[in-house]
């Protein structure tokens, strides 16, 4: 079946550091790929996606770019601040319209200390 | 536009008890899907429902049943509660216009189970 795998943490930066949270996947047909971020006790929002091999999503300084050869779509962003402490969940959904819901990796904490 | 919302928001039942948990989509969104979110597991598809059927299901038992009314707003309802029921559940709408689609969450319900 689908899954995804991402690094759980907790990863604790510096603020203004450089931030990489990997994720891969493993899926049949072409699936589309997503970003989604959780804060202290609020529900998931979403943070990018990309819908096809190469496309990159990108949203308020993260990016992340889908690649169908190493099955993977790492999120990054140049310089991590305080507010950008949260969960972090990587997930994919089958396209074609197909209500499978979507499968998520385990999240990663990300702790930005000043 | 409202985003989605949960009621309630926090629940406390005792094992063997039953509960039933409501959301209520983003206007004109036909699909609603609902996860349940544990420490242990992490984040689980329990099942979808677009225009008041269930589309698909994942892997919980029959205790966890569904309904979606014309409305396209969603109940969950569990019963005979286990304590391993315990759990933040989230409900998240999507348009439904075929193809990929992007699921928005509510904030959730916590559940406890005692």
């Amino acid at each position: 079946g689908d899954s995804v795998t991402q690094m759980e943490g907790p990863v604790t930066l510096s603020e203004e550091a450089f931030l990489t949270i990997n994720c891969t996947y493993t899926a049949t047909g072409y699936p589309s790929l997503f970003w989604y971020v959780q804060y202290p006790g609020e529900g998931l929002q979403l943070l990018l996606k990309a819908t096809k091999a190469d496309d990159k999503g990108s949203n308020k300084g993260f990016e992340a770019t889908y690649r169908k050869e190493t099955t993977s779509f790492h999120l990054e962003k140049g310089s991590v601040q305080v507010s950008d402490s949260a969960v972090y969940f990587c997930a994919l959904s089958r396209k074609g319209g197909g209500a499978d819901g979507l499968t998520f990796g385990k999240g990663t904490h990300l702790i930005i200390q000043p | 536009k409202a985003g989605v919302t949960q009621t309630p928001r926090y629940l406390i039942k005792t094992r063997g008890q039953q509960v039933t948990l409501s959301c209520s989509p983003i206007s004109g969104h036909r699909s609603v899907s609902w996860y349940q979110q544990t420490p242990g597991q992490g984040l689980q598809f329990l099942f979808e429902y677009f225009s008041e059927t269930q589309r698909n299901k994942g892997n919980f038992p029959g205790r966890f049943s569904g309904r979606q009314f014309s409305n396209s707003r969603s109940e969950m309802n569990v019963s005979t509660l286990e304590l391993g029921d315990s759990a933040l559940y989230l409900c998240a709408s999507a348009g439904g216009a075929g193809g990929t689609y992007e699921q928005y969450f509510g904030p959730g319900t916590r559940l406890t189970v005692t």
